[in-house]
């Protein structure tokens, strides 16, 4: 079975300033997707990034950004000019070629004015 | 609008009673998947359908019972629920089950069990 470790409940950052959500993974298997998805107090799960374990070259999507180590299993999330919409518990999940998401515990992000 | 609907949004109810969840895709989605989302844990996966289809139920006890009437619509209906059932219960849909299609989720019902 493939588990999702998600190390940091919570992280606090700055307005304007960067935080970095660490996320690692466990799986057998070579081809696979991994999504962050962010849950804010609306409490609707919204998809942020994701990326292909084929692709070396790290998504990006405007102000996120991820670090896929695909050897070591990691795949952080990089949250640049951190705004007060940044808040919410962020998720990193893992899709094997088929459908079942594995999810990780979470980590509650606060943003300080 | 967020192209996936859950109503009701809250639910109160006793063990005893009998109570369903809708959710509605707008999105022409051909998979529909509903998942618990206790507090401090992974969310789990619950029921998968595709094309009307269940094609995966992860261990639930029979108290829940899915039904899902076309690709558009999802139901989780409820009986003699336990305490322990108290949570947020999410759906969401995808285009196909390939792992690379993106799931859509909704809101959720914050379900209470008395």
């Amino acid at each position: 079975a493939q588990t999702v470790t998600q190390s940091q409940p919570e992280m606090s950052v700055q307005e304007a300033e960067t935080v970095t959500l660490s996320c690692t993974y466990d799986t057998s298997e070579s081809d696979y997707y991994l999504f962050w998805y962010k849950q804010p107090p609306s409490r609707q799960m919204i998809l942020v990034i994701r990326q292909e374990a084929y692709k070396q070259q790290n998504a990006t999507e405007n102000r996120f950004s991820v670090n896929f180590q695909k050897a070591a299993k990691s795949f952080s999330l990089k949250i640049s000019d951190s705004q007060l919409g940044d808040a919410a518990m962020y998720f990193c999940a893992y899709a094997p070629r088929d459908y079942k998401l594995s999810f990780g515990a979470g980590t509650t992000v606060t943003v300080r004015a | 609008e967020t192209g996936v609907t859950q109503t009701p949004r809250h639910l109160v109810m006793g063990m005893t009673n009998k109570k369903s969840l809708k959710c509605e895709q707008h999105l022409g989605h051909n998979a529909m998947y509903w998942y618990k989302q206790s507090a401090k844990k992974p969310l789990e996966l619950m029921f998968v359908y595709n094309f009307k289809e269940q094609t995966e139920n992860n261990s639930v006890p029979s108290r829940f019972s899915p039904e899902c009437p076309n690709s558009s619509h999802l139901f989780l209906h409820l009986h003699t629920l336990q305490p322990e059932d108290s949570a947020l219960y999410l759906c969401a849909s995808s285009q196909d089950l390939a792992g690379a299609k993106p799931q859509h989720f909704g809101d959720g019902t914050r379900l209470s069990i008395l």
